[in-house]
């Protein structure tokens, strides 16, 4: 029972253009959700995050907007560039008192054609 | 220059055998977390710890092994009682407080002959 989805396994955009990058949620326990990028064979980076109490955090060109009562969250990055191509990981964690570790979605992965 | 590392990058095991994946971390950070991923998979959480000498099993515990007797190491041994070894290994840490964003080492792909 995947807890995190992201439904489009890739994604294709024009460079310059805006990527937007899906992901849904089951568990109403979620109130704190990051982005990660990944290339092939290393390990994730940290793009963005946002607390359920806020419904949009933006740093330079990543956007994370949520939307709390259809339990989605979209990722934008515009103008995409070249380099933003790699795989997207949407995640999310519960409050419990202590870092218990991230429920991850299977990722979309984004290439950005010239 | 803080960071975590994973050593090694590549590793191969044959069947039946226990191995050891490093994972070191000087961020300072107290919770440490072991992931695996699959082709078209996303992460998934094998153990974590939060402090010293403690440690949670996670959503695939089975087949692993951990410990954490210093903070900046978090080593996982893959036992042959895994079933699905061949996969690729991700260290992860971060701080409890504020912001729980997790910085992830840079992997081990392990395959089992």
């Amino acid at each position: 029972d995947q807890q995190v989805k992201q439904n489009s396994p890739s994604l294709s955009v024009q460079e310059g253009r805006i990527s937007i990058l899906n992901c849904d949620y089951t568990n109403s326990m979620f109130d704190y959700f990051l982005w990660y990028k990944k290339y092939p064979a290393e390990g994730p980076t940290f793009l963005i995050s946002i607390s359920s109490i806020k419904d949009k955090n933006e740093d330079g060109r990543f956007t994370v907007f949520l939307n709390k009562s259809a339990k989605h969250l979209s990722l934008h990055i515009v103008p995409s560039q070249p380099g933003d191509s790699a795989v997207y990981f949407c995640a999310a964690s519960a409050e419990r008192g202590g870092a218990d570790g991230l429920t991850f979605g299977k990722g979309t992965h984004l290439i950005i054609q010239p | 220059d803080g960071g975590i590392t994973q050593s090694p990058k590549y590793l191969f095991r044959k069947e039946g055998q226990n191995v050891t994946l490093s994972c070191e971390q000087n961020l300072n950070h107290d919770a440490m977390y072991w992931y695996r991923q699959d082709p078209g998979q996303g992460l998934r959480l094998i153990y974590y710890s939060q402090i010293v000498n403690d440690f949670q099993k996670g959503d695939i515990a089975e087949g692993y092994s951990v410990s954490r007797e210093k903070k900046e190491s978090f080593p996982l041994t893959v036992t042959s009682a895994q079933k699905n070894p061949t996969a690729f290994y991700l260290c992860a840490s971060s701080t409890l407080a504020g912001a729980r964003e997790q910085f992830f080492g840079p992997g081990t792909r392990l395959t089992v002959l």
